[in-house]
């Protein structure tokens, strides 16, 4: 089993719809959740954080994290076309170096 | 501020070169780190700083030498590479290595062997 597994892409949606991004984990003492973004030759861009159960939000952005399903997910309001890139989860473990990321999902947003 | 640079954003080197990717931060972070990344897959760690000592190599090749200057710096010595080292190279950084907080790429090298 992978530690960090994402939904298979790749994910298309309409202009203005929402996209809906999904990261498990296998380690249940991981402590820190990350999604990054990444354009086609570019490098990972941070476009959240979220440490606690719930919902975060930032803009058009909503992190929800579940450690008791050990699930985080990403969930994109109003997609635009700028909003097609790959999303990368990633995950940290308490003092651990190691930053595992899943192998990405590519969401394309659809004029 | 969250900026880490990297120089070149692309060189091109033969197998005989010797070259050095350079990277900087001034968010005061204490860990740094190398990342490889081939196309269509995740970064892949190479090696961590914290403060400025190195702390972690994850098996890499000793034709990929690293360096830590100074608490801003990070560099990435090349010599006698292959063709299958091409890849992008991201520099990161974070707070620390341990309290699981924000680690923030820089814009990457492009690098090309021949």
């Amino acid at each position: 089993q992978k530690e960090v597994e994402q939904n298979s892409g790749p994910l298309s949606v309409p202009e203005g719809a929402i996209a809906s991004l999904n990261c498990t984990y296998s380690d249940r003492v991981s402590q820190s959740f990350f999604w990054y973004r990444q354009y086609s030759g570019k490098s990972p861009e941070l476009i959240m954080s979220i440490y606690s159960n719930g919902d975060k939000e930032d803009g058009r952005f909503t992190a929800q994290l579940n450690k008791a399903s050990q699930y985080v997910s990403l969930l994109i309001r109003d997609s635009q076309p700028s909003d097609s890139a790959t999303y990368l989860c990633a995950v940290n473990v308490p003092n651990d170096y190691k930053l595992s990321f899943g192998a990405g999902t590519t969401v394309t947003v659809r004029a | 501020d969250t900026e880490v640079t990297q120089t070149p954003k692309h060189l091109v080197m033969g197998m005989t070169n010797k070259k050095s990717l350079k990277c900087e931060q001034h968010m005061g972070h204490r860990a740094m780190y190398w990342y490889k990344q081939k196309a269509k897959k995740p970064p892949e760690l190479m090696f961590v700083y914290s403060y400025e000592k190195l702390s972690i190599n994850e098996s890499v090749p000793s034709r990929f030498s690293p360096e830590c200057p100074n608490s801003s710096l990070l560099n990435l010595h090349l010599h006698a590479l292959q063709p299958e080292d091409s890849a992008l190279y991201l520099c990161a950084s974070s707070q620390d290595w341990a309290s699981g907080r924000e680690r923030f790429f820089g814009p990457g090298t492009r690098l090309t062997v021949l």
